[in-house]
């Protein structure tokens, strides 16, 4: 079946810094989508990709679509503690079920 | 605007013991969608509708049952809980993604 490849795993950050975490899949898919979850709440959608090439920005957050179809990528710029957070990538093929990643765990100290 | 509703938030089953999950949703999405979240698996699709009385098997949906009669509720049954459904369980509703999730039921089977 259709899997997608998130990293890094987790990543530890001084506030201030940029992040940059990617997606990758064995499968071509037409949409792609990056949440973020906090602790005991639901996932949150930040950013939809729906278009080969596609670069997207939400304030600090910047997602791109991959040319290939097969891959996506997710900028913070200049983080801040309130980034913290499990970041989720998702990607889905017209007709079937959105797939997510395992997610990204991010920490900013100050 | 209550968004999406998940209750119970906190539930504990012995095993063998069937429940209902419940989710409710006031913003008239036909897609909703039940996923289980595990410690480093992410989210994984149990069911999905498109629409009232339209319902489809995700990636794991074995030992539990949907249905969808109206466009506000989806509610998810586990007909005979065992241990390996502990789990938190999240409902999301979209236009025609998961774009809102509910704040999860965390639900331990003994």
């Amino acid at each position: 079946g259709q899997q997608l490849n998130q990293s890094p795993q987790s990543m530890f950050i001084q506030e201030g810094e940029d992040v940059s975490m990617n997606c990758t899949s064995s499968s071509i898919f037409n949409t792609w989508l990056w949440y973020k979850q906090e602790p005991g709440e639901g996932p949150v959608l930040l950013i939809a990709l729906y278009k080969a090439g596609e670069l997207t920005s939400n304030g600090r957050l910047t997602a791109q679509f991959g040319i290939t179809r097969k891959d996506s990528f997710l900028n913070i710029s200049a983080s801040i503690p309130s980034d913290v957070g499990i970041y989720f990538c998702a990607g889905q093929l017209e007709g079937t079920a959105l797939i997510f990643g395992k997610g990204t765990t991010l920490s900013v100290s100050s | 605007n209550a968004g999406v509703t998940q209750t119970p938030k906190f539930q504990v089953l012995k095993t063998g013991q069937s429940m209902t999950l419940q989710c409710a949703q006031d913003m008239n999405h036909e897609y909703m969608s039940w996923y289980r979240q595990d410690p480093g698996m992410g989210l994984r699709l149990i069911h999905y509708s498109v629409g009232a009385g339209i319902t489809d098997q995700g990636e794991v949906p074995n030992g539990y049952n949907v249905s969808r009669s109206t466009t506000e509720d989806f509610p998810l049954r586990l007909l005979s809980a065992a241990p390996s459904q502990t789990s938190v369980y999240f409902c999301a509703s979209g236009r025609d993604q998961p774009q809102h999730f509910g704040d999860g039921t965390r639900l331990s089977i003994l």
